[in-house]
């Protein structure tokens, strides 16, 4: 079956610092691949995807690229800020997205110190 | 546009209690779904709505739970009777057939 798996947090960096969280994902077919953030006292909100290899989201100074030769979609920020503070999750969807259910990493909880 | 809204927002329960989730989607999305993260734990899938009909409902753990969609609008997830590990934020999402997956804030559920 699908799979998820994130770099494990907390994660605490300074404003300014550079960002990485790590990716990597188990799945049949060709998914699609999202970050999701969640900040405190909100919902989730998406915040980039991707839906075929070697494509590039990107939303707020994020970015992640698909890559399936290492099933990766690491997340990455040149330089964050103390409001990018929040919960970032890592997911995939079947190739129907809208229609297939997600599959989630476990969250990775960043802290930026100002 | 009013967004995916969930309530409560948090809700302490005994053990052997009941609870009500509710879910309002966003108007004319028929895709509905409800996820689940227990404490520090990834966020997993509970099941989908496609308007009144349960499309997938896999990942329902057990006959505790029990989720309608009357008239294809509002949804709701019974848990009764509630266990500890029942614990955990329950999250409601809407969608149009391939378009953005939007969630909700969360209801926050503790059995103690």
């Amino acid at each position: 079956g699908n799979s998820v798996t994130q770099m494990e947090g907390p994660v605490t960096l300074s404003e300014e610092a550079f960002l990485t969280i790590n990716c990597t994902y188990t799945a049949t077919g060709y998914p699609s691949l999202f970050w999701y953030v969640q900040y405190p006292g909100e919902g989730l909100q998406l915040l980039l995807k991707a839906t075929k290899a070697d494509d590039k989201g990107s939303n707020k100074g994020f970015e992640a690229t698909y890559r399936k030769e290492t099933t990766s979609f690491h997340l990455e920020k040149g330089s964050v800020q103390v409001s990018d503070s929040a919960v970032y999750f890592c997911a995939l969807s079947g190739a129907n997205f809208g229609n297939e259910k997600l599959t989630f990493g476990t969250g990775t909880r960043l802290t930026i110190i100002p | 546009e009013a967004g995916v809204t969930q309530f409560p927002s948090h809700s302490v329960i005994e053990k052997g209690q009941t609870v009500t989730l509710r879910c309002d989607p966003i108007s004319g999305h028929d895709n509905l779904y409800w996820y689940r993260r227990v404490m520090g734990k990834e966020i997993k899938f509970l099941l989908h709505f496609v308007k009144e009909s349960k499309q997938d409902e896999s990942g329902m753990p057990n006959n505790r739970f029990l989720a309608e969609r009357t008239g294809g609008t509002y949804s709701t997830l019974k848990v009764q009777p509630a266990e500890l590990e029942d614990s955990g934020v329950y999250f409601c999402a809407s969608t149009l057939a391939g378009n953005t997956i939007y969630f909700g804030e969360g209801s926050w559920l503790t059995v103690v």
